[in-house]
């Protein structure tokens, strides 16, 4: 059974750096062409998809966030790591990792399994 | 970019049909995910690839994707099919989009 945890700081002050890390189970984060994801939900709205990459290096960003965004893999560790810089009030969000569907590559991509999720606020 | 619309509710009797919508440019042409989300919870797909259920999803959940509508329908509405709702765009470009979500109330 695949099973994705995010940990990280709770709190992050404004225009400093957020990192949220995803430690997979079950899974093996190096397997190829698999895509691993960050998604998030601030409190109370929708789902915000922010990008997915492969162990091998390919990675698609959402472009409202490209620039701001780095997603990371440690294979030793079999974790994802997300990094999103100059944060403000408006990146309060509830960030979600997620193993990517195999047929992501013929257009079909889909999210499953999440992770239960990590708040973090933006707040000085 | 692509923009995806949900109605923000949705509600119905148990044991009705309840009818959810996700509307977007030729959204046809693309494929729709759909995600259940309970209070507290992470979302969990529901219907992949337009009309695909994962193991799990019973077959009273059915979808349908066509011109610049894809609609997730739920027949025999029960009170435990009470939540948020969200749509998923994808296509050959990577694009991944969502919707705003529908909160799905069973009177």
């Amino acid at each position: 059974q695949v099973q994705l945890r995010e940990s990280g700081p709770r709190l992050v002050s404004p225009s400093e750096t957020l990192s949220v890390t995803c430690s997979v189970s079950g899974d093996s984060i190096t397997t190829a062409d698999r895509f691993w994801s960050w998604i998030r939900q601030p409190p109370g709205k929708g789902l915000e998809w922010i990008g997915f990459v492969s162990h091998s290096g390919n990675s698609h960003f959402n472009a409202a966030l490209q620039g701001r965004v780095i997603i990371s893999t440690d294979a030793s560790r079999n974790e994802i790591s997300l990094t999103l810089r100059s944060v403000t009030a408006a990146d309060t969000a509830v960030y979600y990792c997620a193993r990517v569907s195999d047929v992501c590559k013929n257009g079909v991509c889909w999210f499953d399994p999440w992770g239960q999720g990590s708040l973090v606020t933006v707040s000085s | 970019s692509y923009v995806v619309t949900q109605p923000p509710s949705v509600s119905v009797a148990p044991g009705q049909t309840a009818t959810i919508s996700c509307a977007g440019d030729r959204i046809g042409s693309k494929t729709v995910q759909w995600y259940r989300q309970r209070p507290g919870q992470a979302p969990v797909v529901v219907l992949y690839d337009d009309f695909d259920r994962p193991s799990g999803t019973p077959e009273r959940i059915t979808g349908s994707n066509s011109g610049d509508t894809a609609t997730l329908i739920i027949t025999r509405v029960e009170a435990a099919d009470e939540a948020d709702y969200f749509c998923q765009v994808s296509d050959y470009t990577y694009l991944v989009v969502f919707g705003g979500g529908t909160k799905l109330t069973v009177l």
